[in-house]
């Protein structure tokens, strides 16, 4: 079983609706927890970044976490074609050397105009 | 200002044949990382670096080595290059800190024949 679980999808919205998507992982040592965002050939980019539990807005994309569940969530409100990508959660532990990430295996959104 | 940049973008391979892929960043950063993108794995980190001289394995090392002579620069070899290694490597920096967010390149694209 993969320490990070991520559902691949795809999952398709029409404009302006929210998208969600999140995140299941095994070891309760993660405490850090990311978002990054990965266009068709490209480099994955962060998004969001949220340290232990709670809520975190930037714009229109907010990240819960819930350590008790194990269970990380992103949503997009209002989106928008150009937030097409895939999503890729990542998290590390306070101890993990060299500030090592463990991701998961990325969502694919496509937002339909 | 490059960020994170990958030679070469593309490249294939016949079975037992040996590469280098170059990644090199300017931003100063002292640590480096290798990952392998694999469809519906995720990236998985093959080996990083924490500083010049420096290098550790990750979580997929075996076949791979690594060298990182000088502060912005961090190569992957494949000695005797096998299918399984078919695969797009991302290479990204960072500071130190679990805040700090990687930068990565976009990509090499290997396949291996």
């Amino acid at each position: 079983q993969k320490e990070v679980e991520q559902d691949p999808g795809p999952l398709s919205v029409p404009e302006g609706a929210i998208v969600s998507l999140n995140c299941t992982y095994s070891n309760s040592a993660f405490q850090y927890f990311m978002w990054y965002r990965q266009y068709s050939r490209k480099g994955p980019e962060l998004l969001m970044y949220t340290y232990s539990s709670g809520n975190k807005e930037d714009g229109r994309f907010t990240a819960q976490v819930d350590k008790s569940s194990k269970y990380i969530s992103l949503f997009i409100r209002d989106s928008q074609p150009s937030d097409s990508a895939t999503y890729l959660c990542a998290m590390s532990a306070a101890w993990a050397a060299g500030n090592k990430l463990t991701f998961g295996g990325g969502t694919r959104v496509l937002v339909k105009p | 200002n490059a960020g994170v940049t990958q030679t070469p973008k593309f490249r294939v391979l016949k079975t037992g044949q040996s590469m280098t892929l170059l990644c090199a960043q300017d931003m100063n950063h002292e640590y480096m990382y290798w990952y392998r993108q694999d469809p519906g794995m995720g990236l998985r980190l093959i080996h990083y670096s924490v500083g010049e001289g420096t290098t550790a394995k990750g979580e997929v090392p075996d076949g791979y080595n690594v060298s990182r002579l000088k502060k912005q620069n961090f190569l992957l070899g494949l000695e005797s290059a096998a299918p399984s290694q078919t695969s797009v490597y991302f290479c990204a920096s960072s500071p130190p800190g679990h805040h700090s967010p990687l930068h990565f390149g976009n990509g090499t694209r290997l396949t291996v024949t």
